[in-house]
């Protein structure tokens, strides 16, 4: 049975320090894995997707990066932002089903 | 283009009346999730559908909850006699097709609160 833990579960950092968030799976048989962003009541935006062949996605100050062998993804935001505060959260799509198996989240707040 | 539509967005029920949960997938998509949410806890699978099948449903509880998406219409997730334990956000997403390397869209989810 896949397990998603994302490290650490909260993070306070001041405006401009670049950061890391950690996601790790036990199962590296995954398809993709994608990472969200959820705001305060509100649903989940997605981030990036990473096929299982690559090893990193970029979106602006975003980066991912995926070890599939070692069953590890960073999510690695650059100069933050007090609007990047949110739950970030990790989630793997294995090759035997069609659901995502989410992590606990990181919640981030960027302090101004 | 809308993206994945829930409603409603807050939802009161007391206990033992029955709630119904809406999701419209964006348009071009006939893959419908359904996570439960529970507070302080991460997202759990529920149930995954297609028009007029029900393809996983290995998530949801065997009892009082049930899931359709009809040919036409929304999908439904139904919640009969409902408990506090019940109390939860529930989000849909969406995809257009059956490869896995599809990102799933979600709605904006339906917080549900068991009085």
């Amino acid at each position: 049975k896949q397990e998603v833990t994302q490290i650490p579960a909260a993070l306070s950092v001041p405006e401009g320090e670049n950061l890391v968030l950690n996601c790790s799976f036990t199962d590296s048989a995954i398809y993709n894995l994608q990472w969200f962003r959820q705001d305060p009541g509100k649903g989940l935006t997605s981030l990036l997707l990473i096929q299982s062949s690559q090893r990193e996605q970029t979106s602006g100050r975003l980066n991912a990066s995926l070890d599939k062998s070692s069953g590890r993804s960073t999510l690695y935001i650059a100069a933050s932002q007090p609007g990047d505060s949110a739950t970030y959260l990790c989630a793997v799509r294995n090759n035997a089903g069609n659901m995502l198996t989410f992590g606990g989240g990181t919640r981030l707040m960027v302090k101004p | 283009n809308a993206g994945v539509m829930q409603n409603p967005r807050h939802l009161v029920r007391r206990r033992g009346q029955e709630a119904r949960l809406r999701c419209s997938p964006m348009k071009g998509h006939s893959h419908v999730y359904w996570y439960r949410q529970l507070p302080e806890e991460g997202l759990k699978f529920m149930v995954y559908l297609q028009k007029e099948n029900i393809i996983d449903e290995s998530g949801m509880p065997k009892e009082r909850f049930s899931a359709e998406f009809p040919k036409e219409g929304p999908s439904i997730l139904r919640i009969q006699q409902v408990v506090r334990g019940d109390s939860a956000a529930y989000f849909c997403a969406s995809s257009p097709g059956t490869l896995l390397v599809e990102k799933l869209f979600f709605g904006s989810g339906t917080q549900l609160s068991v009085l």
